[in-house]
This record gives C-alpha cells, structure tokens and sequence, in this order.
C-alpha cells in the first residue's frame, strides 16, 4: 500500500507570496493533519481534517487555511508568507480520527520563504 | 496542558552498544496515548509504537524495546545492539486532551551510531 505522499517537496517563496502545499493519504485513511517542523519551535499541531471537515486546530494564525476533498486528499495554504513560515510542513493520515487512530507521515514539503 | 520532554538533546554511541531514549511526558488526563517515531535524513516520520495509558505492559519489538512507566511519568526507547541504521531523530509524543485532542512532540534526540 503506497504511504502518504505530499507535493511539491521543495518549495521556494518570496515574503508576501501564497502557496499551496498537497497531501494525499494512504488508501481508506479519512484523517488528515497537517504540521509544522522548525528547529526552534520543533513539531507544532496545525490543523486535522476529516470527512472534508475541520476537527481540530493548533494555535497558528488564519493565514494557515487548509481543506479537505471528497477522495480525503487535503491541502494547505499559507498567505501572506513570512521568514518564519520557513519549514518543513508534514503531512499525516490516519483511518479515523487522529484522537483514536495512529497517523502516519509523509515525506514533507520544505518551504523556503525568502 | 500537555507537555513532552526529552532531555537528551543527542547521544553518540559505537555500534553494537545499547542506548537508550528518555521521554518524561505531562498531562491531566487520565486517558492518553504515547508514541515514539523516528526521523531519518530524508525527514520522514516514521512510526514506531503507540501505547495507550492504561496497558503498562512493556513491549520488545526485534531490538528496540520500550518501558512504559506511568508513576514517573516515562515512556523510555531502547535499541539493543544499536546499528548505524539507527541513526536518526527520534521523537516521542503524546496525544491527549480529550475532545480537544492534538499531538505534541518532544524536541527530539539526535542518536548518532558511529561504525
């Protein structure tokens, strides 16, 4: 069964600029969740999506946006970048809700916000 | 509120020793999960175990074992005859916070296993 996968996985920004970063999840996985990898403030929770709806959110401002489609592919998007939103953003899929079932990871998608 | 620590920053050992990770975790709930993954180079998080707060039973998987203690608090990783494949980060995590749950991660120890 093929994993998670995101795209692209390397993304280059300027301050100001939009992006949009892609996840699809392993087959049957309804769960989304999507994080924040810096090496200051480590792995950080952004949100979870499931059954094309929000379940939960971490403590990001709105200029993180994410949503999720029928076939449980999800993606996120960041407006208004930032120095700081210079990360590694993974990706994670679980069978049902990530409170009850075990999420695994994709690959990531480094962002490089310049 | 929930909180993980790894007070191990990096560990460097020789191939063949024993090493393990340590991994104090805090929460109010009573029920929680803990987990470990492993982080290698290509950035990837790979899961490892998952225990839930009321099975203290330890568990041994081939060379990695983990010791679950609930009185400290601990959930601790353990790789037995550790290999250089086994260098990489390694992250322990908690999900709690009932309906409101989310994951926290520990900051991680880099375990670096030298030939």
């Amino acid at each position: 069964k093929a994993g998670v996968t995101q795209t692209p996985r390397y993304l280059i920004k300027t301050r100001g600029q939009q992006v949009t970063l892609s996840c699809s999840p392993i087959s049957g996985h309804r769960s989304v969740s999507w994080y924040q990898q810096t090496p200051g403030q480590g792995l950080q929770f952004l949100f979870e999506y499931f059954s094309e709806t929000q379940r939960n959110k971490g403590n990001f401002p709105g200029r993180f946006s994410g949503r999720q489609f029928s076939n449980s592919r999800s993606e996120m998007n960041v407006s208004t970048l930032e120095l700081g939103d210079s990360a590694l953003y993974l990706c994670a899929s679980s069978v049902g809700l990530a409170g009850i079932d075990t999420q695994y990871f994709g690959p990531g998608t480094r962002l490089t916000v310049l | 509120a929930q909180k993980v620590t790894q007070a191990q920053t990096e560990i460097s050992v020789v191939e063949k020793e024993d090493v393990t990770l340590d991994c104090v975790y805090e929460t109010r709930d009573t029920t929680y999960y803990l987990f470990w993954y492993k982080q290698p180079p290509s950035g990837e998080l790979v899961f490892l175990i998952r225990r839930n707060s009321f099975d203290e039973q330890n568990e041994i998987s081939g060379r990695y074992s983990w010791n679950f203690q609930k009185s400290t608090s601990s959930f601790n990783f353990t790789i037995t005859a550790s290999q250089v494949v086994d260098s990489a980060v390694y992250f322990c995590a908690l999900l709690s916070g009932g309906s409101n749950y989310k994951l926290t991660f520990g900051k991680g120890t880099l375990l670096t296993v030298n030939p």
